[in-house]
């Protein structure tokens, strides 16, 4: 089993519609959460932090869930421009952290 | 510098020749950490080094591979006796010491990476 492991996608959606991405981790002793973006060729960037309760920055909201050992990204009202690979990222003891394989979000006009 | 450096950009090289390839982090960031993407694949982590500590070396893939960070800064990866299976995109990342609750420490900042073809 992948310690963590994303919906490789992709996800087709139209601009203006909300999507929801998840991401499950095998490693209940991970310490810490995150959200990157990676566009085509381009080397992966922070888009937000998950925290325990849970937050929100824009139209991009994380969730985790601990007793389940999931992570999870909403995005509102999608822009073209949201375009990439979303890549969920986990932080295990000693700050070894953990990329999952990323899931890939096209949006359509 | 501002951002993390990477060298070089493209390298091309011939199957069982060596290759270094040079990280520089942003300064004063203690952890470096090095990973490989495939195309179409997922970060693979190789190597993460944190101040003056032994640097885990678990996600290497062979003994081919070695990394140093001298001084506590910059890092070069060394591949030895390459082979076409090592192409990839090598990346490079730093981030200031942090742990547990995200406080914006540990976050990694990457370089644009350093394109490895093996022929």
């Amino acid at each position: 089993r992948k310690e963590v492991e994303q919906d490789p996608g992709p996800f087709n959606v139209p601009e203006g519609a909300t999507v929801a991405f998840n991401c499950t981790y095998s490693n209940s002793a991970s310490q810490s959460f995150f959200w990157y973006r990676q566009d085509c060729r381009k080397e992966p960037k922070l888009l937000m932090s998950v925290y325990s309760s849970g937050n929100e920055d824009g139209r991009f909201t994380a969730q985790l869930n601990r007793a389940s050992q999931y992570i999870s990204l909403l995005i509102r009202d999608s822009k073209l421009s949201d375009s990439a690979t979303y890549l969920c990222v986990v932080g295990e003891y000693g700050n070894k952290l953990v990329f999952g394989a990323g899931t890939i979000l096209r949006v359509k006009s | 510098g501002a951002g993390v450096s990477q060298s070089p950009s493209n390298k091309v090289t011939e199957k069982g020749k060596d290759v270094e390839l040079r990280c520089d982090p942003i300064s004063g960031h203690t952890a470096l950490y090095w990973y490989r993407q495939s195309l179409g694949q997922g970060l693979e982590f190789l190597i993460y080094f944190q101040g003056n500590s032994a640097p885990d070396k678990s996600g290497l893939p062979s003994d081919r591979f070695s990394a140093e960070r001298t001084g506590g800064s910059v890092s070069t990866l060394t591949i030895q006796r390459t082979q076409q299976e090592d192409s990839a995109v090598y990346l490079c990342a730093s981030s200031s010491q942090g742990f547990g609750e995200p406080s914006g420490a540990n976050v990694l900042t990457f370089g644009a990476g350093s394109r490895l073809t093996v022929l």
